[in-house]
């Protein structure tokens, strides 16, 4: 079965700039979850959506951040505007349900790099 | 909250060596707990899982046991080989509902030949 795709793989841009993440998920998988790994660090939960609504946002800095998920299927991050601080990899990860037994399914992940 | 804490690296075995990497956790519930592995220049994936107290996990060689008495989730093989080099992550999700996984920091494993 084909993975979890997500684009753009590198990104750098300038801080106060805006910058979106695009993930399509498993197919199939009705639970979706954007996450941030800091370098050095392990990833943190962002946000997750079962089917088109958010479960979870409690860790999404909303300010500046902020995801959807209109159909159901593909999903977008943006952040806007962006901060030094907010260099990292965003990682997207699918599973089939939301019920904390199935495994999460991880992207190759898009690496942000701001100046 | 939820958290994960795993030793720190990085770990320098030799191939053949008996490994263990500890990791204990802090939970309000009952969660379900992860091994996920990332090799050098791949993506995250699952190298196994254990939902509930006294369960063991296993896959590739590597085993963990989820221990509710001692909150531990210890990851362990008895042999290494130099393909087993890669950063392993501790994880734990609650059970139902918001499911999303906190992680520890990553150990990062080196096996010489």
């Amino acid at each position: 079965e084909a993975g979890v795709a997500q684009s753009p793989r590198y990104k750098i841009i300038e801080k106060r700039q805006s910058v979106a993440f695009w993930c399509n998920p498993i197919s199939g998988h009705a639970t979706l979850y954007w996450y941030q790994q800091i370098l050095g660090q392990g990833p943190k939960l962002l946000i997750q959506f079962q089917n088109n609504g958010v479960v979870d946002d409690s860790q999404l800095p909303k300010d500046r951040f902020s995801a959807e998920r209109l159909k159901g299927v593909d999903s977008t991050l943006k952040i806007q505007p962006a901060k030094l601080e907010d260099s990292a990899v965003y990682l997207c990860a699918s599973s089939l349900t939301g019920a904390g037994n199935q495994p999460q399914h991880f992207g190759d992940g898009t690496r942000l790099s701001i100046l | 909250g939820n958290s994960v804490t795993q030793m720190e690296g990085p770990v320098t075995l030799s191939e053949e060596a008996f490994l263990t990497i500890n990791c204990t956790y802090t939970a309000t519930g009952y969660p379900s707990l992860f091994w996920y592995v990332q090799y050098p220049g791949e993506g995250l994936q699952l190298l196994l899982k254990a939902t509930k107290a006294d369960d063991k996990g296993s896959n590739k060689g590597f085993e963990a046991t989820y221990r509710k008495e001692t909150t531990s989730f210890h990851l362990e093989k008895g042999s290494v080989q130099v393909s087993d080099s890669a950063v392993y992550f501790c994880a734990l999700s609650e059970k139902g509902g918001a499911d999303g996984l906190t992680f520890g920091k990553g150990t990062h494993l080196i096996i010489q030949p």
